[in-house]
Order: structure tokens, then sequence, then C-alpha cells
């Protein structure tokens, strides 16, 4: 069966230092989301892409992070420099189309910033 | 605009008893509904969704919900609970071009 791909699955990083994490979406899929997942809490968009372009980032801290799915197949997410409190669940999720269908997740990269 | 409203954060029930997990809605324009389960350190998995038409949805695991307009509401639920059902759910609305998620609703099952 096919699945979205993510990588690295942990990943500790002290302050101030950059991180990456890399997805992988089903193969066929023009919509990929980036969402954050606090401890406890449900994730939330950080930006999402339809093929190469950005549909949505309102909610990426573009001062630190940065977003890039050049070929419209698989995707980077930057933090840069990296602050305690971008500690959390890095989720990776595509879907066939834009509107109205079911998105499909990675297995997430837990992020620790120590 | 849309929104995602789940009651409780935390739900208890015993092995063998009913599961009912609430989710309200908000949304501009009919909406897509979805109910996610994720276990510890794992993605999200999709259990059930409602697109259009009948309005009682039936998913994995034995889990259904019912979509409620009137209500504005997508209710989870179970007949009987099982210990593998502990974990964390997720109720999703898509009533355009994204996915929003509720805070979450942990369900603990007690032997």
């Amino acid at each position: 069966e096919a699945e979205v791909a993510q990588s690295p699955r942990y990943k500790i990083t002290e302050k101030s230092q950059a991180v990456a994490f890399w997805c992988d979406p089903i193969s066929g899929h023009a919509t990929l989301y980036w969402y954050r997942q606090i401890l406890g809490q449900g994730p939330e968009l950080l930006v999402q892409f339809q093929d190469e372009s950005v549909v949505d980032d309102s909610q990426l801290p573009k001062d630190r992070f940065s977003a890039e799915r050049l070929k419209g197949v698989d995707s980077t997410l930057k933090i840069q420099p990296a602050e305690l409190g971008d500690s959390a669940m890095y989720l990776c999720a595509s879907s066939l189309y834009e509107r109205y269908t079911e998105a499909f997740f990675g297995q997430g990269t837990r992020l620790t910033v120590v | 605009a849309q929104s995602v409203t789940q009651l409780g954060s935390h739900v208890s029930v015993s092995e063998g008893a009913l599961v009912l997990l609430r989710c309200n809605y908000s949304s501009s324009v009919p909406p897509y509904l979805f109910w996610y389960v994720q276990y510890p350190n794992q993605g999200l998995q999709l259990l059930l969704k409602y697109t259009t038409g009948a309005t009682l949805v039936k998913g994995i695991n034995g889990f259904e919900a019912e979509f409620k307009k009137s209500e504005t509401s997508f209710h989870l639920t179970k007949p009987s609970a099982h210990m593998s059902d502990a974990a964390e759910y997720f109720c999703a609305v898509n009533a355009g071009n994204m996915l929003t998620f509720g805070g979450g609703t942990r369900l603990m099952v007690k032997p």
C-alpha cells in the first residue's frame, strides 16, 4: 500500500541550529500539507502546496520557517534558527485533489529543541 | 471560515462499553467531515469520512459517525470498546481547500 514517507522520524537539535525535514507524498497526489502538532493538541496547518505552488502559508512563521516543493513531488520544511518552542511533531500529508478529499499522513518527525 | 470543536479532551470508558466522541463544526459551505485516529508517536490514520449521500457512515474497526446538519455535529460512536481503541481521535472538516482539525479527544479504555 502506498504511503507518505517522512524522514527523519526523530530529531534532536540545539537552539539556534538549522533543521530540515523531508516528505515524499503518495505518487500522483497533487496536494501536500505540512502540519505542526504540539503535544496534546490537534494538528495545525503550516503550509499547503498544490503541485509546486503554495496555496496557503498564512500560519507559517516566515522569519524562521521555509518550505519548498520544487518539482511538485517531494517537499522539504526547514527551520532556521530553531527555538525551544518549535519542539513538536511535524506531520506531512498528501491528497489527490485540493478539495474535499481525505489526506493521508506520514509517520511524522518528532523534533526536540534543547 | 471553518472550525471544529471536540467536546471533552479526555474520555474514559470500560472495555465493552459504548464509545461516544463528540464533534461539532462550523462551515459556511457544505462540509466534508473526517475522523482520524492517532497512536503514540505515529501519524494520523483515517477512520471514516462523510462526503455526500448517506448521513450515517461506517468506518474501520467498528466505528461509525452520523452527520447531522441541523446540529452541525459529526459524533463518532462504537458499540463496544476494545482495549486496542485507546488512542487520540481527531475530527476534521474540509469546506473548501483546507483541512482543519479539532483539538482531539484522548480515549482511555479500562479493563
